[in-house]
């Protein structure tokens, strides 16, 4: 079965403190990895499409990376407008896209 | 705005009524996806809609829940007779292709609660 793991489930880091947040996936086919950030009540905003291993995209300050097996998605130097929850999804092959609960980031002043 | 719009942004029902739930894609997208969010749970795929044709309503539950994409206007998700367990997030998403490798594009959502 399709599924899509994210660790750790909450992450607490100081202003500036940079760290990784992962994405295990195990789908037939990768086809797409999806990152979004999602903040209390509202809907998830699209981060990055990622589509082949070794493949990065970055973004402020944030950088995601795709492997044969996970994604990661760093954060260098966080500042507290970064806190959110941020999701990825993988698509294989259809367009559902299968989603992980997510980790739920706050970043201290 | 040339996001994808939900509305209403919250919804509250009493058991056994009606709850219809709207979306309109982001311009120029023609594919329609709409996703469930329990708390604590990741998003699950309901049902995948072109203009006037529903492509895919594997995710959706067989009774009481029905969606459409007319010609002309939003989609709707619409929930009949709804019971407490129906309380939760309801996403809509859109994209250009509606292939496997574009990305959709989420609302607002709507927040639905039944008393």
């Amino acid at each position: 079965e399709d599924q899509v793991t994210q660790s750790p489930e909450a992450l607490r880091l100081q202003e500036g403190e940079s760290s990784s947040l992962n994405c295990s996936y195990t789908v037939s086919g990768l086809r797409g990895l999806f990152w979004y950030r999602q903040d209390p009540g509202k809907g998830p905003e699209f981060l990055f499409t990622l589509y082949s291993a070794g493949e990065e995209k970055e973004k402020e300050r944030l950088k995601a990376t795709l492997t044969k097996k996970e994604s990661f998605l760093h954060i260098t130097a966080p500042k507290p407008e970064d806190s959110a929850t941020y999701l990825c999804a993988a698509s294989s092959g259809t367009y559902k896209y299968i989603f992980g609960t997510g980790t739920r980031l706050k970043v201290l002043a | 705005n040339a996001g994808v719009m939900q509305n209403p942004r919250h919804l509250v029902r009493r058991r056994g009524q009606e709850a219809r739930l709207r979306c309109s894609p982001m311009k120029g997208h023609s594919h329609v996806y709409w996703y469930r969010q329990l708390p604590e749970e990741g998003l699950k795929f309901m049902v995948y809609l072109q203009k006037e044709n529903i492509i895919d309503e594997s995710g959706m539950p067989k009774e009481r829940f029905s969606a459409e994409f007319p010609k002309e206007g939003p989609s709707i998700l619409r929930i009949q007779q709804v019971v407490r367990g129906d309380s939760a997030a309801y996403f809509c998403a859109s994209s250009t292709f509606g292939q496997d490798t574009d990305t959709q594009y989420f609302g607002p959502g709507t927040r639905l609660t039944v008393l």
